[in-house]
Formats: C-alpha cells, structure tokens, sequence
C-alpha cells in the first residue's frame, strides 16, 4: 500500500537555525497538509497546499513557516529562525480528495530545537 | 468552543472485552466527515475508520465501528474483542465543509483518549 514518507525521522537544531523537513505524498494525491504535535498535546493545523499554493493555513503558520512542492514528488515545510516552542513531531499527510477526503498520515518527524 | 471534544483522557479495558471511546463535536456545516485515529507509542498516526455525514449506516472496519449519532453530534469509536495491541492513544478528527478545494479541507483534532488494554 502506498505511504507517505517524511525524512529526517528526527531532527535536532539550535535555536535560531533554519530547518528544512521533507515529504514524499502519495503519488496520485492532490492535496498536501503539515500539521504539528507538541509533546503530549492533540494534533494542531499547520497549513494545506493545492495545485501549487497554500488554499489554507492557521494562525501558527506565520512568517516563520513557509512550504514549498519543489519538485513532482517532494513537499517541504521550512521553519526559519527556529524557537525554543517549535520542538514538537511534525506530520506531513496528503489526500486524493475522494472518499471523504481521508488524510494519510506520514510517520512524522520529530523536531527537537536546542 | 470546541470543535472535537473527548471527555476521557485515559481508558481501561480488558483483553477481549469491547470498549466505547467517546467523541462529541461542533459544526454548523451540512457536509463534514469524522474520522478516528491511532496513535501508538513509536507516534505515528494510523487511519482506522472514516464516517460521513450524509452516510447513514454506522461505518465499520474489522473490529473498529463508528457509533454515529448525528443529532446528539457524537461519534463513538468501538473498538471490539480488544487486544494488548491495541493499547494506543486514540484521536477523533473533523473535516468541515467541502470549499472550494472538494474534500481537501483540514482536520480538527480532538485531545485523544489513552486506551489501556490488560491481561
């Protein structure tokens, strides 16, 4: 079965530094989310990407958050001028849109900022 | 207020017995779907069982069924003959709407429920 896949697994940084995390959707999805997990806490909305643009994002996501489809297969969330606060696992998930739009989830990559 | 609210932060169960993991939510919208998540110690998120709003049979999945009760707007998971593997924290999530996007929107977690399955 096709999954997503998310690299690195576990990332840790010094605060201030710039991170890059990257994902591989399900090949024949449209739509591409990032969501992030604080330790212990629930499931937060990152932002959502479409047809080559954000079609939404929350409140988390500011000018320090950005998301990029560099290429056919790749799906990236940078995060620059890393914070203390964004130590959390990062979810990247996609979806065909069918089916009621059930969002597979990749297995995360844990961000630990130093 | 919230949209995805689990009142039970922690369960127990015994093995092979079923157990009923409680889900109300909050919409204004005609069109949504909840959705029940696993999430086990090593993180990862694991689909188990997706329920539409316009459906009206209460969806099931091998031992997972969604206990759907549109006018009360709750959406309990069962979790049938349950197993040590099935120790897990468990979201439930929703998608609003279809927007302009059809079935690409976001969705809303609740706080999850620590399910303990014992010998």
């Amino acid at each position: 079965e096709p999954e997503v896949t998310q690299t690195p697994s576990h990332q840790v940084t010094q605060m201030g530094q710039e991170v890059i995390l990257r994902c591989v959707p399900i090949s024949n999805h449209l739509y591409f989310y990032w969501y992030r997990q604080i330790l212990g806490q629930k499931v937060e909305f990152l932002v959502s990407f479409y047809n080559n643009e954000i079609s939404e994002k929350s409140e988390i996501f500011d000018d320090q958050f950005s998301v990029e489809r560099p290429d056919g297969s790749n799906f990236t969330l940078k995060i620059r001028s890393t914070k203390l606060e964004d130590s959390a696992m990062y979810f990247c998930a996609s979806s065909s849109g069918t089916g009621g739009g059930n969002q597979h989830f990749g297995d995360g990559t844990r961000l630990s900022i130093l | 207020a919230q949209k995805i609210t689990q009142t039970q932060p922690g369960m127990f169960v015994q093995e092979k017995e079923a157990v009923t993991l409680d889900c109300t939510y909050d919409t204004s919208d005609q069109s949504y779907g909840l959705f029940w998540y696993k999430q086990p110690s090593s993180g990862e998120m694991i689909f188990l069982i997706y329920q539409g709003s316009y459906d009206e049979q209460n969806a099931t999945e091998g031992r997972y069924s969604l206990n759907f009760q549109k006018a009360r707007k709750s959406a309990n998971l069962v979790i049938s003959a349950s197993q040590l593997g099935d120790s897990a924290m468990y979201f439930c999530a929703m998608r609003e709407g279809r927007g302009l996007t059809g079935g690409g929107n976001k969705l809303t977690f609740g706080t999850g429920t620590q399910l303990k399955v014992e010998l």
